[in-house]
Order: structure tokens, then C-alpha cells, then sequence
């Protein structure tokens, strides 16, 4: 069965810094993985996914994200982080048609 | 298109009572997600249909839960009798064929008293 695990439910840093937001999966096919963010009181919205091909994945916002099969991670980056970048985020596995499944998520603060 | 769009945003209701929550997903998306948001469990699949059809409801927490889909352009989550526990973000989210990305609505907050 397909799980992700998201290391850290709270990550704080400085404005400027860089934004590292880890996600391991499980997965029995090759996966498809993707990130979301939520914002208070909304939905999710896509911020980048890896199906096949490059392994490094550009997104919205300056975010990427590196698929790396050898440690079924799928980390999610950003060099320099913002304010704006405050949010909850969550990293989602699938098998090809199946739903997504979910980690439990990781509140970043952004510190002025 | 104005994405998925589900009602009411809020909802307060006393325990015991039923609740409906409504979602119209994007049109030509042919799968149809609903999921539950709390704090202790994360986001959770609770049933998803394909076509209409319910594929997978082994989410769905108890009896008191049900939801149809009559047509592609709406579907329902109902709570009957709701509790307290039940408090939660409900999420539905759609997708469609031979896409990978699901698309959420904004959500309704449930909240049992």
C-alpha cells in the first residue's frame, strides 16, 4: 500500500533562508508524487508533481522538488524563502489511477 | 471554469442531527474524491467515484456516513446522525481522465455540538 511520511510537522525559518520540506514515500509501482499547499481556510493547490522523465521538478513559486528513487524521497525546496511562503504543506503519492494519499503535512513559519 | 465548488463553506449542527455536504466538481473531470481533514489523522480518503460509480468507500468510517453521485456534475456526503466527532474539514476534489493531479474545492467546515 502507498504511504508518505513528511519529516517534521512545523518548520521555522528566516525570511531569505532556504526552505527545505522532507517527504519520504512507500510505493510498490513506480510512483507518482506530488506537493500541495494550503493556505488558512482554503483548499489544496498544486505546487508541483513528478510522473516520469526529469527527476528534478520546477513548480509554483520557486519551488522544486528532486525525485530520488534510491531514498523514495521527494524533498521540496526553495532557495529563498518569503513571507508569503507561510503555509501548510503536504506531500501526496499515487499509483497511476489510484487516489492520492497524503502525509500528515508540515506547517512552515516564515520569521521576518 | 470556476473550479471545484462545494456547500455550505461552514456548517454548525447539533449532534444528532443530519448533515448534507454538497460538491459540483469541474466539468469533465470523470473522478470525484472526498477526503476529511483533522488534526490528529491528517488528510484522510474517506470514498471516490469514477464515472459516477463509487470504486472504493473503505474510508468511510462508519454507517452513519453515506454519499451518491446521481450524475457527474454533482455528488453528496451525508452524515446521519452526526456527532461530535465528526467535526472536521471536508474536502471533495476531482480529477480527470488520464490526469494524474487532483483538483480541490475550498472545503466545508463541519462542526458538531
Amino acid at each position: 500500500a502507498q504511504s508518505v511520511t513528511q519529516l517534521g510537522s512545523h518548520v521555522s525559518v528566516s525570511e531569505g533562508a532556504l526552505v527545505l520540506l522532507r517527504c519520504n514515500y512507500s510505493s510498490s509501482v513506480p510512483p507518482y508524487l506530488f506537493w500541495y499547499v494550503q493556505y488558512p481556510n482554503q483548499g489544496l493547490q498544486l505546487l508541483l508533481k513528478y510522473t516520469t522523465g526529469a527527476t528534478l521538478v520546477k513548480g509554483i513559486n520557486g519551488f522544486e522538488a528532486e525525485f530520488k528513487k534510491s531514498e523514495t524521497s521527494f524533498h521540496l525546496t526553495k532557495p529563498s524563502a518569503h513571507m508569503s511562503d507561510a503555509a501548510e504543506y503536504f506531500c501526496a503519492v499515487s499509483e497511476g489511477n489510484t487516489p492520492l494519499v497524503f502525509g500528515k503535512g508540515t506547517r512552515l513559519s516564515v520569521i521576518a | 471554469d470556476a473550479g471545484v465548488i462545494q456547500s455550505p463553506r461552514h456548517e454548525v449542527t447539533e449532534m444528532g442531527q443530519e448533515v448534507t455536504l454538497r460538491c459540483k466538481p469541474i466539468s469533465g473531470h470523470n473522478s470525484l474524491f472526498w477526503y476529511r481533514q483533522t488534526m490528529m489523522r491528517g488528510l484522510e480518503l474517506l470514498i471516490y467515484f469514477n464515472n459516477n460509480v463509487p470504486i472504493d468507500d473503505s474510508g468511510m468510517p462508519e454507517d452513519r456516513f453515506s454519499a451518491k453521485m446521481p450524475n457527474a456534475s454533482f455528488s453528496t456526503l451525508k452524515i446521519q446522525p452526526s456527532e461530535p466527532r465528526d467535526s472536521a474539514v471536508y474536502f471533495c476534489a476531482s480529477r480527470p481522465n488520464g490526469n494524474t493531479e487532483a483538483f480541490f474545492g475550498q472545503g466545508t467546515r463541519l462542526t458538531v455540538v
